[in-house]
């Protein structure tokens, strides 16, 4: 079953206001982890939070948790040009293998 | 630190030909690899796992005899694609967990298969 799912599929902001990102998944987790993928490229990981944290900040990305709702969010503030990419979530299952969601589509105009 | 890298970043083959993908972890050992494929505008789907000097395990639906998966030092994984036709032209991307860290995996830059 597919562990994550991300909402919005696609956003569209203008530079300096913040994304928020969400992710549900259906299966208890240990930890969810957060990516960025450039066009073409590969995977940049950005945030991982484990399943006793509930908040957790890195430079402008902030990622919540509810285990309780399986659920997660990526903020991004005072978003970049830079920041344009396709965000994913992913849940380990069995051991470390990842699941990813369909990932968020961030398009940060300037 | 945690670089992985892929070579060839890109090929173009023709069908029936064989192609093999390189995966390494330029400055961390890496007992574990793991390949994934991406087709345009999705996700990445895991292909399998690679382990360091024993056989990789596939993902249910990934043929083992035409995604041959090697992984003979703790450094280099290595993807063949075998009797490639034009429905696995992909972005396959390797992954990779350093050796007693964290749950972090580790992304290579993706290489992109066409088959003419």
């Amino acid at each position: 079953s597919q562990q994550g799912e991300e909402d919005p599929q696609a956003l569209s902001i203008q530079e300096g206001e913040n994304a928020t990102m969400n992710c549900s998944y259906k299966t208890s987790i240990n930890n969810l982890q957060w990516y960025r993928q450039n066009s073409g490229r590969g995977l940049v990981h950005l945030i991982l939070i484990r399943s006793n944290e509930r908040e957790k900040h890195s430079g402008r990305l902030r990622v919540t948790l509810d285990t309780s709702k399986k659920s997660s969010s990526l903020l991004i503030t005072a978003s970049r040009a830079a920041d344009t990419a396709s965000y994913f979530c992913a849940g380990p299952y069995s051991g470390s293998r990842l699941t990813f969601g369909e990932g968020t589509q961030l398009t940060v105009n300037p | 630190g945690a670089v992985v890298s892929q070579h060839p970043s890109w090929v173009i083959c023709k069908s029936g030909t064989s192609v093999k993908i390189e995966c390494r972890s330029l400055d961390f050992q890496a007992t574990t690899m793991f390949w994934y494929r991406q087709f345009p505008k999705q996700s990445l789907m895991l292909m399998a796992t690679s382990n360091e000097g024993s056989k990789a395990t596939y993902e249910q639906g990934v043929e083992k005899d035409k995604f041959l998966i090697n992984h003979a030092s703790l450094t280099l994984s290595t993807l063949t694609v075998t009797s490639a036709h034009p429905e696995d032209s992909s972005f396959y991307i390797c992954s990779a967990l350093r050796t007693g860290g964290t749950d972090t995996q580790y992304f290579g830059p993706g290489t992109r298969l066409t088959v003419l």
